[in-house]
Order: structure tokens, then sequence, then C-alpha cells
């Protein structure tokens, strides 16, 4: 059982536009929405988190949208630069992300081309 | 401060070797996870401690892979008799507490020949 499908594989976007990854779970019990940025040879990092009582949150050029009902949440890049080239996974959870191992989408390669 | 530091960075064993994995999680973070990550794919978790307890070993592929945390700081990930299939990057993550966001380490690349 795939518990976590993450789209697309893979995706180029022109310098200055909006990237944009989708992830679906299947479980309901899930209560946080991270989304992680890996480089090459680096360990993933954690760019942005939303809990299920928001529908959106924004960092920056980066935006969470959350939908609960349809079970997805995705990934908003603006103004998308090539240093935001990288791998990026979702990871939801549902222990706030630090107690329990994190189930992993299968990412996203992005590409900014300049 | 130090972030979560591994050891060696790149291993590579003959089939049939045993190999140990060090990880080094930030200074006073309780959890600490291991996750193997194949070529092209996300991390899948394998075991996770809390101290020196190892609560979780249900992501472990075989009784080849044993891992400990004697002290409750520094973590081994132990591969006995390691096959092609167990080549992968090999991270740990460290936090603070439960409900606190996980810190990766820059992994451990092991090919298995």
């Amino acid at each position: 059982q795939q518990q976590v499908k993450q789209s697309p594989q893979s995706l180029i976007v022109q310098k200055g536009g909006i990237s944009i990854i989708n992830c679906a779970y299947e479980n309901t019990a899930f209560d946080y929405f991270p989304w992680y940025q890996q480089f090459p040879g680096k360990g993933p990092a954690l760019l942005i988190a939303i809990r299920p009582d928001v529908s959106e949150k924004k960092e920056g050029r980066f935006t969470i949208s959350f939908n609960k009902s349809a079970k997805q949440f995705s990934l908003h890049i603006m103004d998308s630069q090539p240093g935001d080239s990288a791998t990026y996974f979702c990871a939801p959870n549902g222990s706030g992300g630090g107690a329990d191992g994190l189930t992993f989408g299968k990412g996203t390669h992005l590409i900014i081309q300049p | 401060g130090a972030g979560v530091s591994q050891s060696p960075r790149y291993k590579v064993a003959k089939r049939g070797q045993d190999v140990a994995l060090r990880c080094d999680p930030i200074s006073g973070h309780v959890s600490l996870f291991w996750y193997q990550q194949a070529l092209g794919q996300g991390p899948e978790f394998l075991t996770y401690f809390q101290n020196e307890a190892q609560l979780d070993k249900s992501g472990l592929p075989s009784d080849r892979f044993f891992a400990e945390r004697p002290e409750g700081s520094v973590s081994t990930l132990k591969i006995q008799r390691t096959q092609q299939e167990d080549s992968a990057v090999y991270l740990c993550a460290s936090s603070f507490a439960r409900a606190y966001e996980q810190y990766f380490g820059p992994g451990t690349r092991l090919t298995v020949t």
C-alpha cells in the first residue's frame, strides 16, 4: 500500500516561473505536512510545513496549500530561481515530525532553467 | 552549532563483508533515526531510538541489519554479510524530542560490489 503519492516525478520551470508539486496521502491520522528539499550529496532539509488547522502557509517564496477533504497538499515556489533546483519530498506524518519515522514520497526532481 | 555528522561518507564493501556506519547526532537531541535511500527514491525509515532505547525497528529489511545507541548519543548501524541490494545512501536524523523537526546528516553512500 502506497501511503504517499507525489507528482510530478520531474519538473522543468523557467527562471521566474511558478513551480508546483503535489502530494496525496491516504492516512487520515496524519497531522503534520512537511516538504523537504534535498541537494545532491546532502541529506533532506525541512523547507516548510503545515498543520491541518490552516489551509495555506506562506514563507517567503514558498507556499503550502492544504486540502484536508481531498487528502492532498501542494508546494508552490514563486519566482523560481536556479538555486531552487533540487529534489523535493513530501513526508506527511502523525507525530508532529519528531517521534515517528517519516514516510517520504518518491520525490520530484526540479530543474529551474536560467 | 554543529549539525548531524556521519562517517564514513563513502564505503565500498565486497559482497559478504560486514560494515559499520556511524552517526553523531546534534548534542542534546533525544531522538535518532536511520533511513535508507536508494538511488532516485525517497528515504525509507529503518529504525528509531529515544535515548539509548530502540523503540521501533520495524523498517530494518532483514536480520543482517542491526543498530545500537548504547550511551544515548552516537549510534552505529551495522550490516552483516552485505549484499548488492544493500547499496544505498544511509541517512541519520536527530530531533530534540517528540514533535520536533528531524535534522538529517549528509549520509553514507554504501556500494556493495
